[in-house]
């Protein structure tokens, strides 16, 4: 168990909807981090919150959104969602004292399947 | 832009064969190069990082090292329980601008008792 809690853990949902997932960090982990894992694109990188603030952005499409509240937690939402959104959506968190650690601790995820 | 290559896209060996996986990389001005192990359906989980090229690293019977273009994982007389799939990253020089790592596609190792 890495300590870092996603919810909800499998979503099904239709094109042109919009989902929200959330997590929360390790206590005590300031970093958060928002990756997309699909079949055929491996993990990649959306976008990363430090302590509130955007600290980093990836491929992160328009429709995605992202923020994290002053208790830590983060929430990443999908709009007009689209078939190609299918995927899993692992959330990590790092150690407090580490900004730009790659020493990440990632949740199980959650599996998300649009129809 | 940063590029992560493994080797191969799948291996299988039977307990106690020792290999080797590979991880080719390029990337502007490396901060660290990472190996991470995912199990089926659980998030990836973090093994070790490499900071500098001819630096190694070894935990129970893997062992990491690293060179100016690519790493290896070594895995010593492997179990069924080592078997994952091994996911190797880089983390380019941001400064204070970020933390993103690139990762490669993974080599799923399964190992035959």
């Amino acid at each position: 168990d890495s300590g870092v809690t996603q919810t909800p853990k499998h979503l099904i949902t239709a094109t042109g909807q919009r989902v929200t997932l959330r997590c929360s960090p390790r206590s005590g982990d300031l970093s958060v981090y928002w990756y997309q894992q699909s079949l055929d694109q491996g993990l990649q990188f959306l976008i990363q919150y430090y302590n509130g603030e955007e600290r980093a952005k990836g491929n992160i499409l328009e429709r995605f959104s992202a923020q994290q509240f002053p208790d830590l937690h983060s929430e990443l939402n999908l709009s007009s969602l689209e078939l190609g959104d299918s995927a899993l959506y692992f959330c990590a968190s790092s150690v407090a004292r580490g900004v730009n650690t790659g020493e990440l601790f990632f949740g199980e995820g959650s599996r998300l399947t649009v129809l | 832009e940063d590029q992560v290559t493994q080797s191969p896209e799948a291996l299988r060996l039977q307990e106690g064969e020792s290999s080797s996986l590979n991880c080719s990389y390029t990337v502007s001005g490396l901060r660290g190069l990472f190996w991470y192990r995912q199990d089926p359906g659980k998030g990836p989980e973090f093994l070790f990082t490499l900071y500098s090229a001819g630096e190694e690293k070894e935990k129970e019977r893997l062992k990491a090292t690293l060179t100016k273009k690519e790493s290896f994982l070594h895995i010593t007389a492997p179990k069924p329980e080592d078997s994952a799939t091994y996911l190797c990253a880089v983390q380019r020089r941001l400064g204070t601008s970020g933390s993103r790592l690139t990762f490669g596609e993974g080599t799923q190792l399964t190992v035959n008792p």
